[in-house]
């Protein structure tokens, strides 16, 4: 039972253009949501949260859009550098629970082209 | 760099065996998760301690425990292992409070053979 889907697993964009990245869920308890990237043989670093109070947030080239109603999130990233390849994460957290355990989704691999 | 440290990097191992993977979290994070990540799935989480006792539990098998010691590093314990354990084994850390990041180590990549 995925609760946090990401349907693309790749995503390829010319450098300089837009990349916008999915993510759906289906547990309405979910009310924060994070995107973290991961380059090769690295650990995931957080890049971006946003509040299920909020629909919007930004933070230079990254913002993060949130539709409660469509349970979806999307990361948005302009312009887009090569450096941004990476595989990207989406993760939710259920608040209810007493445990502040993120669940991810199984990510993006994004590659910005030259 | 996250300020985790996850030792060792690599592993490679046989079927039944255990093996003890080790993490020490960022300085004053409380919080300790696991995280496993197979082939082509997402970070699935497997428990986590905050100083010192087991918080939550996620996906984890029978076979596989961990503890948080007293200076707040953290061994997880794979017993009896199975081709299918092979994996991306992370760890992350925070203060444990609400809205916290977790942030996250470098990984130990397993392989049993």
């Amino acid at each position: 039972d995925q609760q946090v889907k990401q349907n693309s697993p790749s995503l390829s964009v010319q450098e300089g253009r837009i990349s916008i990245l999915n993510c759906d869920y289906t547990n309405s308890m979910f009310d924060y949501f994070l995107w973290y990237k991961k380059y090769p043989a690295e650990g995931p670093t957080f890049l971006i949260s946003i509040s299920s109070i909020k629909d919007k947030n930004e933070d230079g080239r990254f913002t993060v859009f949130l539709n409660k109603s469509a349970k979806h999130l999307s990361l948005h990233i302009v312009p887009s550098q090569p450096g941004d390849s990476a595989v990207y994460f989406c993760a939710a957290r259920d608040f209810s629970g007493s445990a502040r355990q993120l669940t991810f989704g199984s990510g993006t691999q994004l590659t910005v082209l030259p | 760099d996250s300020g985790v440290t996850q030792t060792p990097k690599h592993l490679i191992t046989a079927t039944g065996q255990r093996v003890t993977l080790r993490c020490s979290p960022r300085s004053g994070d409380l919080s300790v998760y696991w995280y496993q990540q197979s082939l082509d799935q997402g970070l699935q989480f497997l428990i986590q301690y905050y100083n010192g006792e087991e918080r939550a539990k996620g996906n984890i098998l029978e076979r596989f425990s961990a503890q948080q010691f007293p200076d707040l590093h953290s061994e997880l314990n794979l017993s009896s292992l199975e081709l299918g354990d092979s994996a991306l084994y992370f760890c992350a850390s925070n203060l444990g409070g609400p809205g916290e990041t977790q942030y996250f180590g470098p990984g130990t990549r397993l392989l049993v053979l």
